[in-house]
Formats: structure tokens, sequence, C-alpha cells
């Protein structure tokens, strides 16, 4: 079975630019999360999709962050305009719907904006 | 404050030794808790769940929480050089919609 994919697993844009983060869960797993981690910091939550809805999105930390899951299958998370401090890991999760804490991590996506 | 916290570490330990990694947390509305294990350049994986206080032995793996003080630990019995990476707590409230991580410890088994 394959695992959480996430993609592009490292890039690297100039403040201003747009990037769109992809991630592929496990396959029928309704929960979708994505984490943050910056440098010296614990990882963070930003969002919590069941299926296509987003559940809780109380984390994300301002308008410049955009996340869909059309379908409820794959997930992207779109960062415009990308700021010097969004620099980071991006994390997805996955989970079965009553899979309770067991979290399926993807390697992440990391970002560096110059 | 912080809703978890964790000593970063780094901790190195000689292969056999008992290794004991802590985290403390501020929310008593926790109830579930977690310990994942990240390799470097790696997501977390999970090694142990629990709910409630109590122990929960898994292999050479042994997860105790006391809800009363808000601790938990995990202890590692004859550690080795493979046991080496970042392990860091979690928790959730009881809908399991967002999860608290400390900032993780840094352990190495020395050979």
């Amino acid at each position: 079975e394959a695992g959480v994919t996430q993609f592009p697993s490292h890039s690297v844009i100039e403040k201003g630019q747009t990037v769109t983060l992809r991630c592929d869960p496990i396959s029928g797993h309704d929960n979708l999360y994505w984490y943050r981690r910056v440098m010296g910091k614990e990882i963070k939550f930003l969002l919590h999709f069941v299926k296509e809805s987003k559940q809780d999105e109380s984390g994300m930390p301002n308008n410049r962050f955009l996340a869909e899951r059309t379908g409820g299958t794959y997930s992207t998370l779109k960062v415009q305009p990308a700021e010097l401090e969004d620099s980071g890991v991006y994390f997805c999760a996955s989970s079965h719907l009553l899979g309770g804490g067991e979290l399926f991590f993807g390697e992440g996506s990391r970002l560096t904006v110059l | 404050q912080k809703e978890v916290e964790q000593d970063p570490g780094p901790l190195s330990v000689p292969e056999g030794a008992i290794v004991s990694l802590n985290c403390t947390y501020s929310n008593s509305a926790f109830q579930y808790f977690m310990w994942y294990r990240q390799y470097s350049r790696k997501g977390p994986e999970l090694l142990m769940y629990t709910y409630s206080s109590g122990n929960k032995e898994d292999g050479r793996f042994t997860a105790q929480v006391d809800k009363s003080s808000k601790y938990i630990s995990l202890f590692i019995r004859d550690s080795q050089p493979s046991d080496s990476a970042t392990y860091l707590c979690a928790m959730s409230l009881y809908n399991f919609n967002k999860f608290y991580f400390g900032s993780g410890t840094k352990l190495n088994v020395k050979p």
C-alpha cells in the first residue's frame, strides 16, 4: 500500500511568488491534515479535512494560504504571495475516519522563500 | 505558554542504555497521547498511542501518562543505534480534530 506522498519535496521561490504543494493521502483515508514546522519550532497544525470538507482551519496563518481537497482525494495547499516567514517544512498526514491518533505522515515539502 | 513542552535535547546515550523522554502539557482536556519517531528528512511515524493515565508497553517501548501531573513519558529499554532519531510527543482532544506537538527531542544512541 502506498503511503502519503507529497510533492514537491523541496521548493525554492522568491518572496511574492506563488507555490502550490500537493498531498496524496493513503487511499481510503477520509481525514487529511496539513501541518507546518518552521525552523527550531514545533510542528503546528494548519487545517483538517474530512473528505472534501474543512473540519478545522483555525491554524491557517492568514488569507495568503488556501487549501483545497476537491473530490475528497488529494489536497493542495497554495501560498500566494509567499513571504519569508512562510519558509519551513509542510507536512501532510492522513488517517481513517475513525483512526484516532494514528496519523500517517508524508515526508514533507520543504519550502524556502528567498 | 506553549500547549506542549518538550526538552529538545540532544540526548546522547550508549547502546543498551534506558532512555527516558518526557513532555508536559497545560491543557487538562487532552485525552489522547502519542509518541512519534522522526528520522532525518522523513515524516514522523507513530510509535505509541495511549488514552488516559497509566502505562502501555510495546516491545522495548513503554509509554506512561500521568494526567494529574500533566506529564507523559516514553521509555526505551536496551536502546539501539537504530533508535537514533527525533522523538515527538503529541496530544489531542477527544475529537482528533487537531494534534498538538512538542518540539521534539533528538536522541543519539552511540554504538
